[in-house]
């Protein structure tokens, strides 16, 4: 079955601190893949992307994910974190297949940010 | 800027009671999608739909939920008869074409007491 793991549940950090989330997938096919954002109380909202081309993806508010195919990973990075990034992250595949755009999402890393 | 629009936005009822909860997805969007997040479970898929027709409800419970798609602008998600466990955050989110990001709405809070 398709699946989404995000190894860390919670991460505690000063500010200025340097941020990596691990995300892993496991499908052999094509993908899409996302990091959403949900800070306390909102909704998601989507920080980054990658489709194809440069595995290496900017988003929103500094952050940066990498894709690596051969390690079947989209790790999210930030080198300096902010008070303002505590928040719930969640990793998110969309499996190419059909045309139809359905996520499957990791189980969320909530990020505590200490000033 | 265009926003998915959940309604309402907190719900609290008692349990065996019918709830609806709706969503407007964004205009043009033709994908829709229900979520239910819980502290124990995260995120769950229960449904979605394409052009108003449903793609997949196997997330769903399907002997007291139900989802509809009256028309393009109108999503809902029905529990009857909701129980405690129904307790969650619902969220819908709609998308374009594949290939675009969803986009997701505040979120219905949903306690069944």
């Amino acid at each position: 079955a398709q699946s989404v793991s995000q190894h860390n549940h919670h991460v505690i950090l000063s500010e200025a601190a340097s941020l990596e989330l691990g995300c892993n997938y496991s499908y052999g096919g094509t993908v899409n893949l996302f990091w959403y954002v949900q800070y306390p109380g909102q909704h998601l909202q989507l920080l980054l992307k990658y489709f194809s081309g440069d595995p290496l993806v900017k988003g929103i508010k500094g952050f940066e994910a990498e894709f690596i195919k051969s390690k079947f990973s989209f790790n999210l990075r930030k080198p300096s974190v902010q008070w303002s990034d505590t928040a719930e992250y969640f990793c998110a595949v969309n499996p190419i297949s059909g045309g139809y755009n359905k996520l499957i999402f990791g189980a969320g890393t909530r990020l505590a940010v200490h000033p | 800027d265009a926003r998915v629009t959940q309604t309402p936005r907190h719900k609290v009822t008692e349990m065996g009671q019918e709830v609806t909860m709706r969503c407007q997805p964004i205009l043009g969007h033709n994908t829709v999608f229900w979520y239910r997040q819980t502290m124990m479970q995260g995120l769950e898929l229960l449904a979605y739909f394409r052009n108003r027709a449903p793609l997949d409800d196997s997330g769903m419970p399907k002997d007291r939920f139900s989802a509809e798609m009256p028309d393009a602008t109108l999503a809902t998600l029905k529990i009857q008869p909701s129980e405690p466990r129904d307790s969650a955050v619902y969220f819908c989110a709609s998308s374009g074409d594949s290939n675009q990001p969803q986009h997701f709405g505040d979120g219905t809070r949903l306690s069944i007491l």
